[in-house]
């Protein structure tokens, strides 16, 4: 069954510092989203992406954080520079439509330290 | 998007029925009902979602009243493995995000 990978699953950066997170959607999905969750509170959308632009962006993500598409499989979370809050869980997620069923990745644990 | 509402925590013996209901007044003609389940902090799950008609998958049933204020997610013969966290979520087709609530912990014991 096709599935939505993420690299790495962890990460620990220091504060300021840019990081990339990774994501492989799932072959055929042209819908990408990132969200994230502060460890013991609520998923929260942070971006949806399609046909290489933003199609919607919470409050969240501001000009410190950046999505690309750099080729036809990989979908990225850019974190300009770092701050202690970032420190979460990241998660990518793919729909084949903005109506279908959006299947989520394992996730990348962020710490800024 | 509508809100839904959720009990914080249910248990469930293994092996019975897991039964985890959601309120969704406010839902609109066009608004689907999705359910997710998270375990641990792994990320969420797909299970099952429905407009207005009941839906059964390998993993679920999902129960949808009439009036589509409500709704029920049904594991048939819950085991240990679905200890987790089931979100139920309401969200308008052409729409991008899913709005999480902090959904019902199910704990499934022996």
């Amino acid at each position: 069954e096709p599935e939505v990978t993420q690299t790495p699953s962890h990460q620990v950066t220091q504060m300021g510092q840019e990081v990339i997170l990774r994501c492989v959607p799932i072959s055929n999905h042209l819908y990408f989203y990132w969200y994230r969750q502060i460890l013991g509170q609520k998923v929260e959308f942070l971006v949806s992406f399609y046909n290489n632009e933003i199609s919607e962006k919470s409050e969240i993500f501001d000009d410190q954080f950046s999505v690309e598409r750099p080729d036809g499989s990989n979908f990225t979370l850019k974190i300009r520079s770092t701050k202690l809050e970032d420190s979460a869980m990241y998660f990518c997620a793919s729909s084949w439509t903005s109506q279908e069923t959006q299947y989520f990745g394992p996730g990348t644990r962020l710490l800024v330290l | 998007d509508a809100k839904t509402t959720q009990p914080p925590s249910m248990d469930c013996a293994e092996g019975r029925a897991a039964n985890l209901p959601c309120n969704h007044s406010t839902i609109s003609g066009n608004e689907y009902v999705y359910w997710y389940r998270q375990i641990h902090s792994q990320g969420p799950q797909y299970i099952i979602h429905g407009l207005k008609n009941n839906e059964t998958n390998e993993m679920a049933s999902l129960i949808i009243t009439e009036d589509r204020k409500s709704s029920t997610l049904i594991l048939p013969h819950a085991t240990l493995r679905d200890t987790a966290v089931y979100y139920c979520i309401v969200k308008r087709g052409g729409y991008n995000k899913l709005i999480f609530g902090a959904g019902t912990r199910l704990a499934v014991h022996p």
